[in-house]
């Protein structure tokens, strides 16, 4: 496997579900990402990672909890969810350092929420 | 008002023509400006990078930044149809003092008909 990888790729899940998206880079990153991304909306940075530390928490609901165990995995745990928060959930990585920023995506997980 | 506005499209053009996409933006703080291709039910990629003002071209594309307008677009030439996608354009302050994360356009989806 190379690059980005995300799982599932789609999931369909009640209000009252816990399930769990896996986010996993091949790229020797430092900085791995979550992004809500919605129709018709700028995609929306959830959490940032440096070197396995949460640095950023962008007012996310506590329903949402991400879990960074090393530099290469990150998962993102989903309990008692709302209608509205079906959306691309997208993972990224980037150096973390780089003045640019450059962010590698996965493919998302297409999450449903019932 | 939005911090980075994108017309979200969609764009129709046939195969040959020249496209132009664009966007504008409220914070000159912003220092580095990014464009994004994603194809239907995959991540966003990273096209190409522009630092502060001016052009620069990588074959097809070439973009374009101008500080003074808050104003950036991203030309296609000679499009074609796997050129078909939503484009999105994203920006950063710059690296040491300012915000790191990544400001998100809406995207445009262009379509190019054969």
């Amino acid at each position: 496997e190379t690059g980005v990888t995300q799982t599932p790729r789609h999931l369909v899940m009640g209000m009252t579900n816990k399930k769990s998206l896996k986010c996993e880079q091949h790229l020797g990153h430092n900085a791995m990402y979550w992004y809500k991304q919605s129709a018709k909306k700028p995609l929306e940075l959830m959490f940032v990672y440096n070197f396995k530390e949460q640095t950023e928490n962008n007012s996310v609901p506590s329903r949402f909890s991400p879990e960074c165990p090393n530099s290469s995995h990150l998962f993102l745990h989903l309990h008692t969810l709302q209608p509205e928060d079906s959306a691309l959930y997208l993972c990224a990585s980037g150096s973390g350092s780089s003045l640019v920023n450059e962010q590698f995506f996965g493919p998302g997980t297409r999450l449903t929420v019932l | 008002q939005k911090e980075v506005e994108q017309d979200p499209g969609p764009l129709s053009v046939p195969e040959g023509a020249i496209v132009s996409l664009n966007c504008t933006y409220s914070n000159s703080a912003f220092q580095y400006f990014m464009w994004y291709r994603q194809y239907s039910r995959k991540g966003p990629e990273l096209l190409m990078y522009t630092y502060s003002s001016g052009n620069k071209e990588d074959g097809r594309f070439t973009a374009q930044v101008d500080k003074s307008s808050k104003y950036i677009s991203l030309f296609i030439r000679d499009s074609q149809p796997s050129d078909s996608a939503t484009y999105l354009c994203a920006m950063k302050e710059s690296g040491d003092t300012g915000r790191r994360a990544l400001t998100f356009g809406s995207g445009t989806r262009l379509q190019v008909q054969p």
